[in-house]
């Protein structure tokens, strides 16, 4: 089975730092994304690991760990834009995503 | 290019009735998906598609059908609608050897 777990909501600090956890069990392994998805609106893509390590873009930095089943999503000089729901998927076989139920960001000034 | 376009963005339906929901791509992206995300969750998939004449079950396909006859067309059919397919449906489309899906705007679904 699927099975991805991240918190459901977190607050923080505008100009801070916020890490956002995301562990996850599936059948199949092709890579962890994020997507961030502002309220009413679409998904948005912001990263892909399928190695272990860090990956960098930005403010935003994506975090593999493939052995223990862990992600995580760092979030550098919050802005209040970045207030919006942060969904960890996993691509399992044929192109498919599995996605967590996502985490609301609450940015307060 | 117009990216991935949904239609309609808002509909409601009675108990009963059918109808489809469109989707379209002019990214030429073999890929495509269906995904439904009830209030507070994430996105459950549908049905999904790895190119034209292709397509397969997700997670939660009862009451849908698709079809892809062509490469940017991957419309969602709903046999007869029930409350509990009220929801926002997603459309989503992305190359074969890319890893980044692009998705449509939506299409809010109300079933009475």
């Amino acid at each position: 089975g699927q099975n991805i777990d991240q918190p459901t909501e977190m607050t923080a600090t505008e100009g801070a730092i916020v890490q956002i956890n995301c562990t996850y069990q599936t059948s199949g392994f092709n890579g962890l994304f994020w997507y961030q998805q502002h309220a009413g609106e679409a998904p948005t893509f912001l990263s892909y690991n399928v190695l272990d390590g860090l990956e960098e873009k930005g403010r935003f930095s994506s975090f593999l760990s493939r052995s223990k089943g862990y992600s995580y999503l760092l979030l550098k000089e919050l802005q209040m834009k970045d207030s919006a729901s942060y969904l960890c998927a996993v691509g399992t076989n044929a192109g498919k995503s599995t996605f967590g139920d996502g985490t609301t960001l609450t940015v307060k000034p | 290019n117009a990216g991935v376009t949904q239609t309609p963005k808002f509909q409601v339906l009675k108990t009963g009735q059918s109808m489809t929901l469109q989707c379209a791509q002019d990214m030429n992206h073999e890929y495509m998906s269906w995904y439904r995300q009830d209030p507070g969750m994430g996105l459950r998939l549908i049905h999904y598609s790895v190119g034209a004449g292709i397509t397969d079950q997700g997670e939660v396909p009862n009451g849908y059908n698709v079809s892809r006859s062509t490469t940017e067309d991957f419309p969602l059919r709903l046999l007869s609608a029930a409350p509990s397919q009220t929801s926002v449906y997603f459309c989503a489309s992305k190359p074969s050897r890319a890893n980044e899906q692009f998705f449509g705007p939506g299409t809010r679904l109300t079933v009475l």
